[in-house]
């Protein structure tokens, strides 16, 4: 089945920096790739995705870039803020019906 | 966008007692919605695929006859946590697939605590 690698487990910038997050996945046949902000206490909210036909994808201060070859996806945010900080999951699927399998999560905190 | 509402967000309950947790969709219907519990600090770990109609599909370690799951209709799903016990305290949360995509709507979750 499919494994989600997720890097780093903690993370910590000034607010204003960029910060970069990074899945790999083992399953070639995964092709959809959401990430996901969890704020405490609170269910996971979709932030954005990427499909496999597509090598990047950018919403504002968030991008997404996916390299099929390597089995790797990463998320970018830039201009940091304050409220950027909470968990960060990424997660792969395949088609149909198949579930989500999430990464073990990643830690933001933005220092103002 | 799609909208998944989950309740109660929070419950206590004493050990041995049941308890049920509702997941609707509100404006889509979801064939396949998706239980996942969540400890403290930790990643969520998919229980179980709910199907509408059919039996629900669980994944190992997760005991089907603890966490009973009911897909009656195409807008809610429900998880019952049979005889809690302690080591049941958690965050549950369910996700529905949006049938035009492979989005998972997240629910806002329920926290479980058994005394």
């Amino acid at each position: 089945g499919e494994n989600v690698e997720q890097h780093p487990s903690t993370l910590s910038v000034q607010e204003g920096d960029s910060a970069v997050i990074k899945c790999t996945y083992s399953d070639s046949a995964s092709n959809y790739f959401p990430w996901y902000k969890q704020e405490l206490g609170k269910g996971p909210q979709l932030i954005i995705d990427i499909r496999s036909n597509v090598g990047e994808k950018k919403d504002q201060r968030i991008a997404v870039t996916l390299n099929k070859t390597a089995k790797h996806f990463s998320l970018h945010i830039t201009e940091t803020q304050p409220e950027d900080s909470a968990v960060y999951f990424c997660a792969a699927s395949g088609s149909g019906n198949t579930p989500l399998v999430f990464g073990k999560g990643t830690r933001l905190s933005v220092i103002a | 966008g799609a909208v998944v509402s989950q309740h109660p967000s929070w419950v206590i309950c004493k050990s041995g007692t049941s308890v049920k947790i509702e997941c609707r969709s509100l404006d889509f219907q979801a064939t396949t919605m998706f239980w996942y519990r969540q400890f403290p600090k930790q990643s969520l770990m998919l229980m179980a695929t709910s199907n509408e109609g059919s039996k629900a599909t669980y994944e190992q370690g997760v005991e089907k006859d603890k966490f009973l799951i009911n897909h009656a209709s195409l807008t809610l799903s429900t998880l019952t946590v049979t005889s809690a016990h302690p080591e049941d305290s958690s965050f549950y949360i369910c996700s529905a697939r949006d049938p035009a995509g492979m989005e998972g709507t997240f629910g806002s979750g329920t926290r479980l605590t058994v005394v």
